[in-house]
């Protein structure tokens, strides 16, 4: 069954810093969607970045960039300079192709920003 | 587009109580499903559908039933709550069957006394 674990419940770092959240998945379909979604303390679910299976390029957005690699199972995330508006929980998820459509996520990461 | 909507936005019940949560999507999106949303568990998955008529259980589906008679709308019910189903539910719906952005409701808080 697929599943998506993110083993960092909490972060706190000091604005500026860089930060990886990490997210490992496990899956036994060749083709998959790997998503992150940003929480900010208002509440909404924020959509950020979508990877198929097939596409295992690193993909980099302003100070946010996605590390996919397909070898660990692993779909991590990574803020460059942090600051304190990126303070949220972040929630890693998973669709498999095939099987199931469910789409499954993780149990989020909170990141806290400090000034 | 409104995107995707969800009444009520809070709500108190009583043990034994049912209630219907309401979501409505504009988006013409055939796949939408509800989440619920508790401290340290993430979002985890109640129902979904992948089109009108047609409707799935998901990781937590107990308690709740849902049916999907046209695209625009998705009512989760609850059919006696129960003080565990205190909660954050979201809606969402996606296209192509859910390989794209979900897109969120903004989340219905319930308690339940």
């Amino acid at each position: 069954a697929q599943k998506v674990t993110q083993a960092q419940t909490e972060i706190s770092v000091v604005e500026k810093e860089d930060v990886t959240l990490d997210c490992v998945y496990e899956t036994r379909d060749t083709t998959y969607y790997l998503f992150w979604y940003k929480q900010p303390p208002s509440g909404e679910l924020v959509f950020l970045i979508r990877r198929n299976s097939f596409d295992e390029q690193n993909e980099i957005s302003g100070r946010y960039s996605w590390n996919f690699q397909k070898s660990t199972s692993s779909f991590n995330f990574t803020i460059t300079a942090s600051q304190v508006v990126d303070s949220a929980v972040y929630f890693c998820a998973l669709k498999e192709e095939g099987g199931s459509e469910k789409l499954v996520f993780g149990k989020g990461t909170k990141l806290t920003v400090n000034p | 587009n409104a995107g995707v909507t969800q009444t009520p936005k809070f709500q108190v019940l009583k043990t034994g109580q049912s209630m219907t949560l309401q979501c409505a999507q504009d988006m013409n999106h055939e796949y939408m499903s509800w989440y619920r949303q508790d401290p340290g568990m993430g979002l985890r998955l109640i129902h979904y559908s992948v089109g009108a008529g047609i409707t799935d259980q998901g990781e937590v589906p107990n308690g709740y039933n849902v049916s999907r008679s046209t695209t625009e709308d998705f009512p989760l019910r609850l059919l006696s709550a129960a003080p565990s189903q205190t909660s954050v539910y979201f809606c969402a719906s996606s296209h192509s069957l859910g390989r794209y952005e979900q897109y969120f409701g903004p989340g219905t808080r319930l308690t339940v006394t």
